[in-house]
């Protein structure tokens, strides 16, 4: 069964630091791209940041780039999000996703960021 | 980037009925559409791809056509677990989302 955890959310200040990570399961975890999507509170799904199965390929967001990186562990199964210098609009339930030929067929339950003071 | 739109932004069915949710995107996405359901407190879900293939143990009421610019997603006899938000979304060029079509009980 495939799992997606994410964990390392919280509460943080404005131009702070938090690295969120991602937990995988039940599949070859260096054969797929992964994709973090946050949703705002009450909002919709927005695409934040992507990584291809061997780190060769990134991608971000204009919302996020320059201040967010993504990383993976393929040894350790795990997907990262280093977000600098957070803003009160990057609050929101951050999702890792599993791609496969570019849809997303199984997402984690998110991990709570809140942005502020 | 690519914007998708889709509409209505709610739509209010009776059980039963049939649901028709639209989505259209600023230049083409070839088949390179998704749509995924939302239910409260709940991650997303992937209902179809390709702009038409059911995802695995979709049920055959959910059904989804169309290529370039216009996608429509069907839902043909709305049951209780239906009612949510869905998504489209591309992943032609780079991945971005719609803002999303609420379908709630009339």
């Amino acid at each position: 069964e495939v799992q997606l955890v994410e964990s390392g959310g919280g509460l943080v200040q404005p131009g702070r630091s938090l690295r969120l990570s991602c937990a995988a399961s039940g599949f070859t975890f260096d054969d797929y791209a992964m994709h973090w999507v946050r949703q705002a509170p009450g909002k919709g799904l927005e695409w934040v940041s992507g990584i291809s199965w061997n780190s060769g390929s990134i991608g971000y967001a204009d919302s996020v780039k320059g201040r967010f990186t993504i990383s993976r562990d393929n040894a350790k199964n795990s997907l990262y999000l280093q977000m600098n210098s957070l803003r009160a609009e990057d609050t929101a339930l951050y999702y890792c996703a599993k791609v496969t030929r570019g849809k997303y067929d199984y997402w984690g339950q998110g991990t709570l960021v809140t942005v502020s003071s | 980037e690519i914007v998708m739109t889709q509409s209505p932004a709610t739509l209010s069915v009776s059980p039963g009925e049939r649901a028709t949710l639209s989505c259209r995107a600023s230049q083409s996405v070839s088949s390179n559409l998704a749509w995924y359901q939302q239910k409260p407190g709940q991650a997303p879900r992937l209902l179809i791809y390709g702009a038409s293939t059911r995802a695995t143990g979709i049920p055959a009421r959910f059904s989804g056509s169309g290529s370039g610019t216009e996608f429509t997603l069907t839902i043909s006899s709305l049951q209780s677990e239906d009612f949510a938000v869905y998504y489209c979304q591309q992943y032609n060029n780079w991945w971005t989302f719609g803002q999303g079509t609420k379908v709630e009980i009339k």
